[in-house]
């Protein structure tokens, strides 16, 4: 593993059923985030976390939900999908040092909820 | 509230050169970030200004008026993989970031 990986690629999910989308670091960096990216719009925070152990919410965090176990994983979860989630989702993570916050991002997740 | 303003979309000659514009209201200021995306693929970090004037990197650079609440982005010697979105992302008084929608440019030959 080189950098962050997400799974799955792509995805396509029925209204109202639950799907968990994977997020993995090797970096060791201390923070990691959430964003859903759709047309015409910037990347929405949904969630974040700034240590392990620790998650706050984001911009748009509602029928989201996020664990940080350990410092590699961030799983965020869709507990009842609806087609407005329907997005393209990317995994981040930087080493907070102060105020910088260069973030690192993984491929993306294409999520189609119909 | 938060916002952060870019053209939507630009187009360019292949070998010219091109200025993004980014201009921005947010709650505190700790830094902007421009980062490129190409079609299908993850944002990259191409620069980071905190103090007020230019930073060059090679064929891009990028300039910071915090007094104006403004950047942009200079590319030069345009190559046609510079085709890609270009976002605007300021650090703000919590130190997340708040993007702005992109710019997509759009090199001719």
């Amino acid at each position: 593993i080189a950098g962050i990986t997400q799974a799955p690629t792509s995805q396509i999910l029925a209204a109202g059923r639950r799907m968990t989308l994977r997020c993995t670091q090797d970096m060791r960096h201390n923070a990691m985030y959430w964003y859903r990216q759709d047309l015409g719009l910037g990347l929405r925070l949904i969630h974040y976390s700034n240590t392990a152990g620790t998650t706050g919410k984001g911009e748009v965090p509602d029928g989201y939900s996020v664990s940080r176990a350990n410092t590699d994983d961030f799983p965020l979860t869709l507990a009842s999908a609806v087609p407005s989630q329907t997005s393209v989702y990317f995994c981040a993570s930087s080493q907070r040092e102060g105020s910088y916050n260069e973030q690192f991002f993984g491929p993306g997740t294409r999520l189609t909820v119909l | 509230g938060q916002n952060i303003d870019q053209p939507t979309e630009m187009t360019a000659t292949e070998g010219a050169i091109v200025q993004i514009n980014c201009t921005y209201q947010t709650s505190g200021f700790n830094g902007l970030f421009w980062y490129q995306q190409h079609a299908g693929e993850a944002p990259t970090f191409l620069s980071y200004n905190v103090l007020d004037g230019l930073e060059e990197k090679g064929r891009f650079s990028s300039f910071l008026s915090r007094s104006k609440g403004y950047s942009y982005l200079l590319l030069k010697e345009l190559q046609m993989k510079d085709s890609a979105s270009y976002l605007c992302a300021v650090t703000d008084s919590n130190y997340q970031l708040i993007w702005g929608a992109g710019t997509k440019l759009i090199i001719k030959p």
